[in-house]
């Protein structure tokens, strides 16, 4: 079966540090791999998806961005934290299925 | 691009009674529409999905109903338990292949014994 690994589940970051979170699924080849952001009592916005190895796509304009290194795998990257970046990011995948989230990395930018 | 709105935003029923969920959506090209359910400090699981070639979906105590002209959709949770509070999110998407799903603002549900 799949599984989707996401780490680590709470990270406090100062201001201008830098930011790398992981993703990784097992199980599955060539899935359609996301990162979402969760503002505390809002809905999930899409940040960023990928349909293969090296393809990214962003959807909003922000002070992150994604890479994905190997075909199961997703990462989560920014220069330069802002106390805006604080929220619960969520990796995600898909095989043209329904999606399947990992538990989240919930991030404090102080 | 397409929005959702989800309503209400907190919910709190009797344990027994049923609990309604409404979403609507603004991109009449959207085809996928599922729900989740995120407990605390976890990510959303989804618990039904209905494509839009279906009009009702049902799996036990949880059903789905679509309304393809009007644009709404809805989570129907019947005999409600404790282990059904939580945060329900609705969703839409048109892309099957890379699925750029757009979420709902979600509902608390509490169930209260």
């Amino acid at each position: 079966s799949q599984t989707i690994h996401q780490w680590p589940a709470t990270l406090v970051q100062p201001v201008g540090s830098p930011l790398s979170l992981e993703c990784t699924v097992e199980g599955t080849s060539n899935p359609n791999l996301y990162w979402y952001r969760q503002a505390a009592g809002r809905g999930l916005q899409l940040l960023f998806y990928s349909v293969g190895i090296g393809q990214i796509s962003s959807e909003v304009p922000q002070n992150l961005s994604a890479s994905r290194p190997q075909d199961r795998q997703f990462i989560l990257s920014s220069k330069k934290l802002l106390l805006s970046d604080s929220g619960f990011y969520l990796c995600a995948w898909s095989d043209g299925r329904p999606l399947h989230f990992g538990n989240g990395t919930r991030l404090t930018v102080t | 691009g397409e929005n959702v709105e989800q309503h209400p935003s907190t919910l709190s029923v009797q344990e027994g009674d049923s609990a309604v969920i409404k979403c609507t959506y603004s991109d009449s090209a959207s085809n996928y529409f599922p729900w989740y359910k995120q407990e605390l400090g976890k990510g959303p699981q989804l618990i039904i999905d209905i494509r839009s070639n279906v009009g009702e979906k049902k799996d036990q105590r949880i059903a789905v109903t679509l309304n393809k002209t009007a644009k709404h959709f809805s989570l129907h949770i019947t005999e409600t338990q404790p282990e059904d509070s939580a945060v329900y999110f609705c969703a839409a998407s048109k892309d099957q292949g890379a699925q750029k799903l757009v979420f709902g603002q979600g509902t608390r549900l509490t169930i209260n014994p």
